[in-house]
């Protein structure tokens, strides 16, 4: 079982309409959950954090987590083409404070 | 300056040459971090420096050096690499408080070719 596991997409949704990724981990200590963006041959983008159960919006962004389901997803909502990049779900371990574990990522492409 | 600043951005080398990754960052952060980047893929993890000592690698090939002269700089030396090695070298920084907010903030890496 991999650490972090994502739907690698490719996801297609309009503009306008909300995008949804989702993210499941193992290690059930894990603390701080983290969301990147990637636009192509660039590097990542923190974009989104979140370290307790729930909802955590910025802007139109919103990170939920789930940690009894182990469960991290990322809403976007009124979606744009500029929004079209690469998703990736990072996770620090308990184990390993030091360590962010990534997810394969989830490529988005936002529909004009 | 909230900026990861790594140099050069694209380098191609032979398999014999040597050369260096640079890294720099004037956050106050004090740990620094190297990852890999595949095409495709996500980034791998090599190495960890926390207040300038190595505190992970990741079981990371010898050709590849790193070096932390200071909190503020990174270096990771190249030796005799291998055609597999070309991929994207991202250099990251975080506080180092190790509570539950550390937040990695990535420059914006060195496309590396190795011929």
């Amino acid at each position: 079982q991999k650490e972090v596991e994502q739907n690698s997409g490719p996801l297609s949704v309009p503009e306008g309409a909300i995008a949804s990724l989702n993210c499941t981990y193992s290690d059930r200590g894990s603390q701080s959950f983290f969301w990147y963006r990637q636009y192509s041959g660039k590097s990542p983008e923190l974009i989104m954090s979140i370290y307790s159960n729930g909802d955590k919006e910025d802007g139109r962004f919103t990170a939920q987590l789930n940690k009894a389901s182990q469960y991290v997803s990322l809403l976007i909502r009124d979606s744009q083409p500029s929004d079209s990049a690469t998703y990736l779900c990072a996770v620090t371990p308990r184990s390993v404070a030091q360590k962010l574990v990534f997810g394969q990522g989830t490529r988005l492409t936002i529909n004009p | 300056d909230t900026e990861v600043t790594q140099t050069p951005k694209h380098l191609v080398m032979g398999m014999t040459n040597k050369k260096s990754l640079k890294c720099e960052q004037h956050m106050g952060h004090r740990a620094m971090y190297w990852y890999k980047q595949k095409a495709k893929k996500p980034p791998e993890l090599m190495f960890v420096y926390s207040y300038e000592k190595l505190s992970i690698n990741e079981s990371v090939p010898s050709r590849f050096s790193p070096e932390c002269p200071n909190s503020s700089l990174l270096n990771l030396h190249l030796h005799a690499l291998q055609p597999e090695d070309s991929a994207l070298y991202l250099c990251a920084s975080s506080p180092a408080t190790w509570e539950n907010n550390e937040k990695l903030f990535f420059g914006s890496g060195t496309q590396l070719s190795v011929l």
